[in-house]
Parts: structure tokens; sequence; C-alpha cells
């Protein structure tokens, strides 16, 4: 246990369904992630959460919306998405945001989009 | 470009040998960082490594950094079948604030 959770672990939607993803931390971080795991492909960025505030928005296309109302929890919210943003997303807190941190991964929602 | 490679993508080995994975970078970086993952989990953090230091240790864990040929090497010791994982090496580029991961070494331990 990382201390970080994720529900839920499996999804399976439809392109046209509106769902969403939930993190929740319990290490009394400030800031948190959204990554996106593909098959043979590096660990993407997609967003970062620096209490509360959004400080990066890695060209993310808007059918993902992330939300972010308190330092613990962390939201992604996906609707009409396409059959390639299936993948293994992954949520991760770290102390801050400032450089360096390491960083504690949930054990990830494993969507799949049909 | 990546900035973290690994090398190997993937590694078999019997149990009891050691292991040993590569990861180069491109640019300057204030630390490195290595993490595993189990199939289908989220990463577990291992060992952060600061660019002004050559060696850390934790455990079965060695970790080595070179700054100046910009690669870094994890060897696991006398391996064991739950060390089955994915490994990853992570680096911090200054000013960025981001963590840029490799594609990762594909570690097998057989029984």
């Amino acid at each position: 246990e990382t201390g970080v959770t994720q529900t839920p672990r499996h999804l399976v939607m439809g392109m046209t369904n509106k769902k969403s993803l939930k993190c929740e931390q319990h290490l009394g971080h400030n800031a948190m992630y959204w990554y996106k795991q593909s098959a043979k492909k590096p660990l993407e960025l997609m967003f970062v959460y620096n209490f509360k505030e959004q400080t990066e928005n890695n060209s993310v296309p808007s059918r993902f919306s992330p939300e972010c109302p308190n330092s613990s929890h962390l939201f992604l919210h996906l609707h009409t998405l396409q059959p390639e943003d299936s993948a293994l997303y992954l949520c991760a807190s770290s102390q801050d945001s400032a450089g360096g941190r390491s960083q504690y991964f949930g054990p990830g929602t494993r969507l799949l989009v049909l | 470009s990546q900035q973290g490679e690994e090398d190997p993508q993937a590694l078999s080995i019997q149990e009891g040998e050691n292991a040993t994975m590569n990861c180069s970078y491109k640019t300057s970086i204030n630390n490195l960082q290595w993490y595993r993952q189990n199939s289908g989990r989220g990463l577990v953090h291992l060992i952060l490594i600061r660019s002004n230091e050559r060696e850390k240790h934790s455990g079965r864990l060695r970790v080595t950094l070179d700054t100046s040929k910009k690669s870094s090497s994890l060897l696991i010791t006398a391996s064991r079948a739950a060390d089955t994982a994915s490994y990853f090496c992570a680096t911090d580029p200054p000013n960025t604030g981001k963590l840029i991961f490799g594609q990762g070494t594909t570690l097998q331990v057989k029984p």
C-alpha cells in the first residue's frame, strides 16, 4: 500500500459515455498527478496539481477534464473518448511539485474504450 | 525524444543471479530515481540518487550515477522470483518540475 488509492480499478466504456476516475491520497501531500501508460510507450504526464491549482496540462485533449477539489482528492472526468485512449491511468502524489520529489503511485485504473 | 532510456528492454535471469539495468539520459538533472512496476499495477519508488552522488545502496539494490556519461545503473543482487517486474528510471531536469520516465526494463527472474 502506497497511501494512494484509485477507483475504479477497471472500467469499460463506450465512446459516448461519461465516466470519472477518482484518486485519493492519505499521505498529506500537496501535489497530485495524472499519468497515462500505454503499451510500449513511456509513462505520459497528463496533469499536475499543486496546492489544488493546476500547474501543468501536457497538451491533453479536452475530452479529459481534471478536477482537484482539495489536496487529497483528484478526479479525471472522461467524455466522448476514443479507442486509442484505452490505457492504464495512474494517479500519483508528492510532497509538492518542486523538482525531484519522489512520487507515490496508486494502483491505476485500467480503461478500455469500445 | 525521450529523456531516459533503459537498457536492456528485457532481461531474463535465474533466481540468485544479479540483474543490472542501465539508464541513459540527455540533459542535466537534479536527481535520478528508479521505480518498480509489477504487472498492471502502479509504480513503486525504489531509490533516489542526487546529481552530486555517485553510488547509493538500499538493501539488495545498488544504484550508480555517472553524470559525465549521463548514465545510471541499477543492480539487484541475489535476485528472487518476486523481483520480476518492470523497472523505470526517471530523471528530473532542472526548471521543469517534472519527472521524465523511460520505457523501462522488463525483468523476469525464474525460480
